[in-house]
């Protein structure tokens, strides 16, 4: 049973440019959520998604927007990136209805130039 | 969600028992206590939760005191895999609905396991 999976696992991109990263949730989950993790710092949440739909936003701004997929996967979309953009992205998932525990993907390391 | 203190790190010797503290003092009655750790290029790992009793599984335990202000993560025969970064969590327990998937992350406890 394969976990959760995200590419690429790591990124290049410069100043100005738009990314977007991927991530297919472990088998039977239909929930999703997206952290940011800059170097030395814990996770900061950006938003979560279910039913194709953003449920749930944290304090970041509109630049970075998301999409679920009929098939529970989903891209998070950064635009006009930034230097301070430059972290490790991950992806969790969980089952809706049982919400305790999140399984993470091992991330997509993000470089801005 | 209620803010958390943990140490930003700590030593253990392989085979012991690692005790991880975080003082969670204005946790409310329907905050759960969750334990997340990192090991380094990895995403988190959930390790265990509790709301008031006590909680064993087969990775750790959880004792959280009768006041429920602070908690204590136990590994009881630590391993050098267990270096990583140890994370206290406190939130809302229940279904995304209610609680979303919500995880508010402090720097955690850096552990490292020395052979």
């Amino acid at each position: 049973d394969a976990g959760v999976t995200q590419s690429p696992t790591h990124l290049i991109k410069t100043r100005g440019q738009q990314v977007t990263l991927r991530c297919s949730p472990k088998s039977g989950h239909d929930t999703v959520s997206w952290y940011q993790q800059a170097l030395g710092q814990g996770p900061q949440f950006i938003f979560q998604y279910y039913e194709e739909e953003e449920r749930q936003r944290g304090n970041f701004p509109d630049r970075f927007s998301g999409h679920q997929f009929p098939n529970y996967s989903s891209e998070l979309n950064v635009n006009a990136l930034l230097l301070g953009d430059s972290a490790l992205y991950l992806c969790a998932s969980s089952p809706r209805g049982v919400n305790e525990k999140l399984f993470f993907g091992s991330g997509t390391q993000l470089s801005v130039l | 969600d209620a803010k958390t203190t943990q140490p930003p790190s700590m030593d253990c010797a392989e085979g012991r028992a690692a005790n991880l503290p975080c003082n969670h003092s204005t946790i409310s009655g329907n905050e759960y206590v969750y334990w997340y750790r990192q090991i380094h290029s990895q995403g988190p790992q959930y390790i265990i939760h509790g709301l008031k009793n006590n909680e064993t599984n087969e990775m750790a335990s959880l004792i959280i005191t009768e006041d429920r202000k602070s908690s204590t993560l136990i590994l009881p025969h630590a391993t050098l895999r267990d270096t990583a970064v140890y994370y206290c969590i406190v939130r809302v327990g229940g279904g995304v609905e209610t609680s979303g998937s919500r995880l508010t992350f402090g720097e955690g406890t850096q552990l490292t396991v020395n052979p």
